[in-house]
């Protein structure tokens, strides 16, 4: 089993970029795919990113996802940041068991 | 488009049971797993496990294993998920969500269970 850990909360401006990272506790972030999900308050979970990079149609190009093997660790990058952005974020990945693991969820206020 | 609609919150009394349905359209509904995740209030998304709609097969979290049942209706394109023996802790929203499958998940607004005396 392994574990997802991604910051509690990130901070940035309008117009600016931002990075969320998801570290992967133990075997390789890049043998399994990783999904991000975008939640807003009272909302259900929304996919920004699926299969590590892909973007589904409808998500603006300014959301970019990655995977980094040298720090075993995805990331979700937003460019151009926008007041809607405004948002928890939680990435997925898979195990034998559970199937689905979750990161704890990132909070990214845009200020 | 890809749509999934959940039944209505429920409140229930601990020791209780609760069904939650999952109606399925814009796809065809045995080519993709679904799986059941719930959010307890404040808190992060917790797997509860899946189903393969087109065999029946199930896997379930360790932590549910006993307490939930995981069904569906081909007829319907309808998913099911039966927690049983609720405590206060089940307190949560359930959503059940399409398996990715090279294309994005797509998942319900969510059902509110709250079990309470």
């Amino acid at each position: 089993n392994f574990m997802l850990t991604q910051p509690h909360s990130v901070s940035e401006s309008p117009g600016k970029t931002v990075t969320i990272s998801c570290t992967r506790s133990s075997g390789s972030i890049a043998s399994n795919y990783v999904q991000w999900y975008q939640q807003r308050p009272g909302s259900s979970p929304t996919t920004v990113i699926y299969e590590d990079n892909q973007r589904p149609s409808g998500v603006p190009d300014r959301f970019s996802g990655s995977i980094d093997s040298s720090s075993n660790s995805a990331s979700l990058t937003i460019s151009g940041l926008k007041t809607e952005d405004e948002a928890d974020y939680y990435c997925q990945s898979y195990d034998s068991s559970p199937l689905w693991v979750f990161g704890g969820g990132t909070k990214l206020t845009v200020l | 488009q890809v749509q999934l609609v959940q039944s209505g919150a429920e409140v229930k009394k601990p020791g209780a049971s609760v069904k939650v349905s999952c109606k399925a359209s814009g796809y065809t509904f045995t080519g993709y797993y679904m799986h059941w995740v719930r959010q307890a209030p404040g808190q992060g998304l917790e797997w509860m496990g899946r189903i393969n709609p087109n065999s029946g097969g199930t896997n379930y979290a360790q932590k549910f294993q006993g307490r939930v049942t995981m069904t569906r209706d081909t007829s319907i394109s309808t998913a099911y998920m039966e927690l049983s023996r609720l405590r206060s802790d089940d307190t949560a929203v359930y959503y059940c969500a399409r398996d990715p499958n090279s294309s994005p998940s797509s998942w319900g607004q969510g059902t509110l269970v709250t079990v309470s005396s």
